[in-house]
């Protein structure tokens, strides 16, 4: 089946540092969806990306669509304590398979001790 | 608007022991899927359905059921429990308008199967 592949798994942030993950794919997207996870909740959707090559902000989170639909990046920029937790990417494919979801492994953020 | 709930938060089961995970959305979304979550492996997709009545198996279906009588319910069905299937589950409901999709997720079931 389709994977993607989500990088980095794991990084620290200070506060007031930029931060910057990817996904990338084997295969097309036709959607690009970024989620967070607090502890003990269900995912949280930050950003969706529906067309290749599209830019999207939302806040202090930027994430674009790649051209080849294969890849998408999202940036954080000037980190605060509570952008602490697991970021995730998830692509989509509409129409045969009906929407479902396919997620990356998840990026953890964790405050630098 | 109560959004997609999940119940039960924990369960402790002993192998072999069934039990039903509930999901219930007020949104009349179209679309319910289940997802497991284990450590370093993200969410994988274990049934989904489109509509009443409709369902289908996703990434990881072996041990598990599910139906849909209702738009509102998508039960998950454990039939014999094991020890693999300890992990976090959640539901999530979707609408698509075109190309738009809205997924919304419960807050989880913590499974523990010992």
């Amino acid at each position: 089946g389709q994977q993607l592949n989500q990088s980095p798994q794991s990084m620290f942030i200070q506060e007031g540092e930029d931060v910057s993950m990817n996904c990338t794919s084997s295969s097309i997207f036709n959607t690009w969806l970024w989620y967070k996870q607090d502890p003990g909740e269900g995912p949280v959707l930050l950003i969706a990306l529906y067309k290749a090559g599209e830019l999207t902000s939302n806040g202090r989170l930027t994430a674009q669509f790649g051209i080849t639909r294969k890849d998408s990046f999202l940036n954080i920029s000037a980190s605060i304590p509570s952008d602490v937790g697991i970021y995730f990417c998830a692509g989509l494919n509409y129409g045969g398979s009906q929407g479902n979801l396919i997620f990356g492994k998840g990026t953890k953020l964790s405050v630098k001790p | 608007n109560a959004g997609v709930t999940q119940t039960p938060k924990f369960q402790v089961l002993k192998t072999g022991q069934s039990m039903t995970l509930q999901c219930a959305q007020d949104m009349n979304h179209e679309y319910m899927s289940w997802y497991r979550q284990d450590p370093g492996m993200g969410l994988r997709l274990i049934h989904y359905s489109v509509g009443a009545g409709i369902t289908d198996q996703g990434e990881v279906p072996n041990g598990y059921n599910v139906s849909r009588s209702t738009t509102e319910d998508f039960p998950l069905r454990l039939l014999s429990a094991a020890p693999s299937q300890t992990s976090v589950y959640f539901c999530a409901s979707s609408y698509s308008q075109g190309s738009v999709y809205g997924y919304t997720f419960g807050s989880g079931t913590r499974l523990t199967v010992v």
